[in-house]
């Protein structure tokens, strides 16, 4: 079946850390940019993170730069995100995804994962 | 950035009638060397991550109903469905992919009249 699954998400306290996961199966991950969108509790999407085929090339949102890094193993199929001096307003269900882009229609996204930082 | 904004923000529409969410880009989203709109378009159930409607614009993705359609061009676009079934209740939500960052639209959630 063709899926990604995220896991690793929780309640953490203003100025943690979490770490992200995202596991894909039943497609050729290498092949496909990743990216992470987080979408607060009632609110709409947001684009965060993405990550090139290879790992070498990144970006990210603004407003977690230099805080959130993305990374990936394409030996084990697995899509991270890594997220430090965390704040309130990164509460949010994090969706890992590969999105429909200029070279390719194969958009996917997993179910997500909830990260609540608060005290 | 670009920025996407959709119209309206909520709309109630009755079963069986027409329903029409609008996206405009800040910038144009059409790529001159293929000649294709780099917009997509999503619908988002309640506690479901969104599903992925139409790309390019108007190429309807496979499996989607005919009675949805997604048109325009440039920095204007529109997403209509001819004939409004209780399962289409959703938000939907516009999202370019002409250049980073990628950038949704806020949203237009879609009810029942």
């Amino acid at each position: 079946e063709v899926q990604l699954v995220e896991s690793g998400g929780g309640l953490v306290q203003p100025g943690g850390s979490l770490r992200l996961s995202c596991a894909a199966s039943g497609f050729t991950f290498r092949n496909y940019w990743m990216h992470w969108v987080r979408q607060a509790p009632g609110k709409g999407l947001v684009w965060v993170s993405i990550i090139n085929i290879d790992g070498s090339s990144t970006a990210y949102a603004d407003s977690v730069k230099g805080r959130f890094t993305i990374s990936r193993d394409n030996a084990k199929n697995t899509l991270f995100l890594q997220m430090t001096s965390l704040r309130a307003e990164d509460t949010a269900v994090y969706y890992c995804a590969s999105l429909a882009s200029p070279g390719h229609n194969f958009d996917l996204w997993g179910q997500g994962t909830l990260v609540t930082v608060s005290s | 950035d670009i920025v996407m904004t959709q119209s309206p923000g909520s709309l109630a529409v009755s079963l069986g009638e027409r329903a029409t969410i609008n996206c405009k880009s800040s910038q144009s989203v059409l790529n001159s060397s293929n000649n294709k709109n780099f917009l997509a378009w999503y619908q988002q159930k309640p506690g479901q991550p969104p599903k992925l409607l139409f790309y390019w614009a108007s190429t309807r993705e496979s499996g989607v109903p005919d009675r949805f359609t997604g048109s325009g061009s440039g920095t204007d676009f529109t997403l209509t469905i001819s004939s409004l079934q209780a399962e289409d209740v959703a938000v939907y939500y516009c999202q370019q992919y002409y250049s980073a960052p990628r950038t949704f639209g806020q949203g237009t959630k879609l009810e029942i009249k």
